[in-house]
């Protein structure tokens, strides 16, 4: 079975501090990984996405996440948080299933950014 | 104007009533998903299409339908809805690549909160 964590429900940080959202993933195959954020009452955009290329995957607005396979995880950082980044953030990765490629989302990590 | 719309934006129905969500995408992408949002639990997939002729059932497709009337469009349905159908509901496209499955990014619509009483 395939599936992905999201190993924090909710993180708090204060503005201008670093951000780490963790994501861990579980599959027989190399995926395909993105996150993805939700502004308040707003749909979903893309962060960015990891499709076995570069390891380290440079993101909008300052993110970027690292690809460790030999952890299976493909956690989202920023060097300084903004208030702006106040969201909840989706990790998905996307596995072959049947022919198909069909993503799974995350539960989601809320992100509070404290002035 | 947005490449995904959905209508309505918000829905308050009752207990039974059979009701529609519509999904419109002017991104000329093949794929098309719908998902369901609900606190804590990210987001579920309900059906997906990846042409017009091609419906597929998500993780959690029992009590919902779908209809895929054009590449543009694609539309779900709640024949008897109940409390527990209670949920933000997304739409969502992706291009794929000619000829075979490929992941790639999504674009999603801006939702749409449905209520059942």
């Amino acid at each position: 079975a395939q599936s992905v964590t999201q190993l924090d429900s909710h993180v708090s940080v204060s503005e201008g501090t670093p951000v780490l959202l963790r994501c861990n993933y579980s599959s027989s195959y190399s995926p395909s990984l993105f996150w993805y954020v939700q502004h308040p009452n707003k749909g979903l955009q893309l962060l960015l996405k990891y499709t076995s290329a570069a390891t380290l995957v440079k993101g909008i607005n300052g993110f970027e996440a690292e690809f460790k396979k030999s952890e299976t995880s493909f956690h989202l950082t920023k060097p300084s948080a903004h208030m702006s980044d106040a969201a909840e953030y989706f990790c998905v990765v996307s596995l072959p299933s049947g022919g198909s490629y069909i993503p799974t989302f995350g539960r989601g990590t809320s992100l509070i950014v404290h002035p | 104007d947005a490449d995904v719309t959905q209508t309505p934006r918000n829905r308050i129905t009752k207990t039974g009533k059979r009701i529609m969500l519509e999904c419109s995408q002017t991104k000329g992408h093949d794929r098309m998903y719908w998902y369901r949002q609900d606190p804590g639990l990210g987001l579920q997939l309900i059906y997906y299409s990846f042409d017009v002729k091609d419906i597929n059932k998500g993780e959690i497709s029992d009590g919902y339908s779908v209809s895929r009337q054009a590449q543009a469009k694609f539309s779900l349905s709640l024949e008897s809805a109940i409390p527990n159908q209670t949920a933000l509901y997304f739409c969502a496209t992706s291009e794929g690549l000619a000829g075979g499955p490929a992941p790639d990014t999504q674009y999603f619509g801006p939702g749409t909160r449905l209520t059942v009483l």
